[in-house]
């Protein structure tokens, strides 16, 4: 059973068209956080939350943590080509805050 | 350097053979991460150190592979009779076990099994 659910698994969208990926869990977290990967490279951090309901905002993306700190949602508007990649959401539990995280989703941006 | 490190960056290797794989963390780091990442998916959780604390071995997919790590240092993945079916990037990640910590990733070592 994986602990953090991403979705979609894939998404291929044109350019400027806006879009939502989540990711949830039946366990809560002490925090969540988002991370991009490009293709050759490591996953690199985009935002971290911590506060129940928590919204931050990253130019065009909007990362929002639910009340109950167990799901989190990344909006991106007006998506551009530079934005594909894999977005991976990982959760910290526990007393060592160890890193779970999700499969993630790719995310195609067409021109 | 001051980032995750992992040597090699590309290893082909033969089936039947064994490989290891490194990873340097950032000094200080108490936590450490293997991932598997096949071609255009995601992270597949392999093992977690912490510490002195015994591993998370839990994600390890069959006995030919293991991993070890050296107080709060360099840790080593070793799969042993490598088969076609473990191709993929093997990505080692590290980070400070605190609330709202980040994890950094090294470049991942590519590996090839023909």
């Amino acid at each position: 059973t994986q602990l953090l659910e991403q979705s979609p698994q894939f998404l291929s969208i044109q350019e400027g068209e806006n879009l939502t990926v989540y990711c949830n869990s039946s366990s809560v977290f002490s925090s969540l956080q988002w991370y991009r990967q490009e293709p050759g490279e490591g996953p690199v951090l985009l935002v971290t939350v911590v506060t129940g309901g928590e919204v931050k905002k990253l130019k065009r993306l909007t990362f929002q943590f639910g009340d109950a700190r167990k799901d989190s949602s990344l909006h991106i508007t007006a998506a551009q080509p530079g934005d594909t990649g894999l977005y991976l959401c990982a959760g910290a539990r526990g007393s060592n805050y160890k890193l779970t995280f999700g499969k993630g989703t790719l995310l195609t941006v067409n021109p | 350097g001051a980032g995750v490190s992992q040597s090699p960056s590309n290893k082909v290797t033969e089936k039947g053979k064994d490989v290891e794989l490194r990873c340097d963390p950032i000094s200080g780091h108490t936590a450490l991460y293997w991932y598997r990442q096949r071609l255009g998916q995601g992270l597949e959780f392999l093992i977690y150190f912490q510490g002195n604390s015994a591993p998370d071995k839990s994600g390890l997919p069959s006995d030919r592979f293991s991993a070890e790590r050296t107080g709060e240092s360099v840790s080593t993945l070793t799969i042993q009779r490598t088969q076609q079916e473990d191709s993929a990037v093997y990505l080692c990640a590290s980070s400070f076990s605190q609330v709202g910590t980040e994890a950094f990733f090294g470049q991942g070592t590519r590996l090839t099994v023909v």
